[in-house]
């Protein structure tokens, strides 16, 4: 069975904070992690994917991916209330391209 | 650039009735096609992938099915719906290589009542 664990939230920053979104998974196996946000009502959109151990930027997002801990974050610097928003984990064995998906971690920031 | 369309956006069914979403992408050629639930407040259950004409995985057993009739067409249909299948259902897709990141189409809400 391979899992993917977020912590559900909700998640309060104030705006301008940064926010930490965390993610563990089971399968050593796994290659390839990325960050979903969905918003209410709405599909998920690719935030960022990263698949090498270390810190991958983009603007204000940072993801950190760390194997040998089966663990890979999301940091959101700047935090705006645009950013509100449920984030999805996922995570690829690459085999057939399936991905496993966290339940996810509700943001909430706040003016 | 790639599209991916679904319809309908929003549909409501009687318990029993029959079901049919349609998935299209454009811009790509011979994508890995997924079908995603999101019961509310729940996370995404992976239903069905296709990677190619024809060929259909299924991962939940269920009263769903799915085909694929054209490269770049993806059918979920139901005979009889159930009170259950009520949820926000996603199509994805992914290019054919590895390390391929997963698109989402704009995602049908279907109520079953």
């Amino acid at each position: 069975q391979k899992e993917v664990e977020q912590n559900s939230g909700p998640l309060s920053v104030p705006e301008g904070a940064i926010a930490s979104l965390n993610c563990t998974y089971s399968d050593r196996g796994s290659q390839s992690f990325f960050w979903y946000r969905q918003y209410s009502g709405k599909s998920p959109e690719l935030i960022m994917s990263i698949y090498s151990n270390g810190d991958k930027e983009d603007g204000r997002f940072t993801a950190q991916l760390n194997k040998a801990s089966q663990y890979v974050s999301l940091l959101i610097r700047d935090s705006q209330p645009s950013d509100s928003a449920t984030y999805l984990c996922a995570v690829s064995e690459n085999t057939g391209n399936q991905f496993y998906f966290g339940t996810g971690t509700s943001l909430t920031v706040i003016p | 650039s790639q599209t991916i369309h679904q319809w309908p956006a929003t549909l409501v069914q009687p318990v029993g009735s029959p079901l049919s979403l349609e998935c299209t992408v454009e811009g790509t050629s011979n994508p890995n096609l997924y079908w995603y639930r999101q019961a509310a407040g729940r996370g995404l259950q992976l239903l069905f992938y296709s990677v190619g004409i024809g060929q259909i995985s299924s991962e939940v057993p269920q009263n769903l099915s799915a085909s694929r009739p054209q490269d770049r067409q993806f059918i979920l249909s139901s005979k009889k719906l159930l009170l259950s299948d009520s949820g926000f259902y996603l199509c994805a897709w992914s290019a054919d290589r590895v390390q391929e990141t997963q698109y989402f189409g704009p995602g049908t809400r279907l109520l079953v009542l």
